[in-house]
């Protein structure tokens, strides 16, 4: 198995340009969420689903769009990219919600310049 | 406001030293993870726990409901234990919402 997998690594954008990150995770779970961490800071959580279909916010969704139309996937689009959008990404995925173990992708480091 | 405060900020440690990392939360939970993150990125989950005490080689983690805190202990340290470690917590009005503190960064030296 895979576990969770993320793409790009690196990305540098110019503001304003839109994006997408690419999120999978091959174990069939419900759960899947991407943060943001940047330094001095906890992880903050971007936005959520819960299942093929169904999608919300967390903490910090401005200036960001998600879909979850299979179970599969979960891309997360920066949708006119600013300074400070930059930061480096993670997705997470879990069975069912996130009392269970969390299975982390390895992160995009993104830069809008 | 649902916090969560870890403590110490930075540790450092000599090779062989017993090490806590502690962890407070502001109101009644449902979950807390310990999770590592190794200097270059990669973010694994040690430990989920709701109550009691759990243990995986030579880390063992706690959690005191009533007092709200929650404590990593590593036995017999090693350089390769040095990483960042963050608690996470799912509190109780929040079934889908974890909330992460900022982490401890522990430095085993040799």
């Amino acid at each position: 198995n895979a576990g969770v997998t993320q793409t790009p690594k690196f990305q540098v954008l110019k503001t304003g340009q839109s994006m997408t990150l690419q999120c999978a995770q091959d174990m069939n779970h419900e759960y899947m969420s991407w943060y943001r961490q940047d330094p001095g800071m906890g992880l903050r959580l971007i936005h959520y689903s819960v299942g093929a279909g169904i999608t919300d916010q967390g903490e910090v969704p401005n200036g960001y769009n998600v879909s979850r139309s299979t179970t599969e996937d979960f891309p997360l689009r920066l949708l006119s990219a600013a300074p400070s959008q930059t930061s480096v990404y993670f997705c997470a995925s879990s069975r069912l919600a996130p009392y269970n173990e969390q299975f982390f992708g390895p992160g995009t480091r993104l830069t809008v310049l | 406001k649902n916090e969560v405060e870890q403590s110490p900020q930075n540790l450092t440690a000599q090779e062989g030293e017993f090490i806590t990392i502690n962890c407070s939360y502001s109101v009644g939970i449902s979950a807390l993870h310990w999770l590592q993150q190794h200097p270059g990125g990669g973010i694994v989950s040690l430990f989920m726990l709701s109550s009691g005490k759990k243990k995986h080689g030579r880390l063992i983690a706690t959690i005191n409901i009533q007092e709200k805190h929650s404590s990593l202990h590593i036995t017999a340290s090693h350089p390769r234990d040095s990483a960042v470690y963050i608690c996470a917590v799912l509190f109780g009005g929040s079934n889908y919402k974890l909330t992460f503190g900022k982490g401890t960064l522990l430095t085993v030296n040799p």
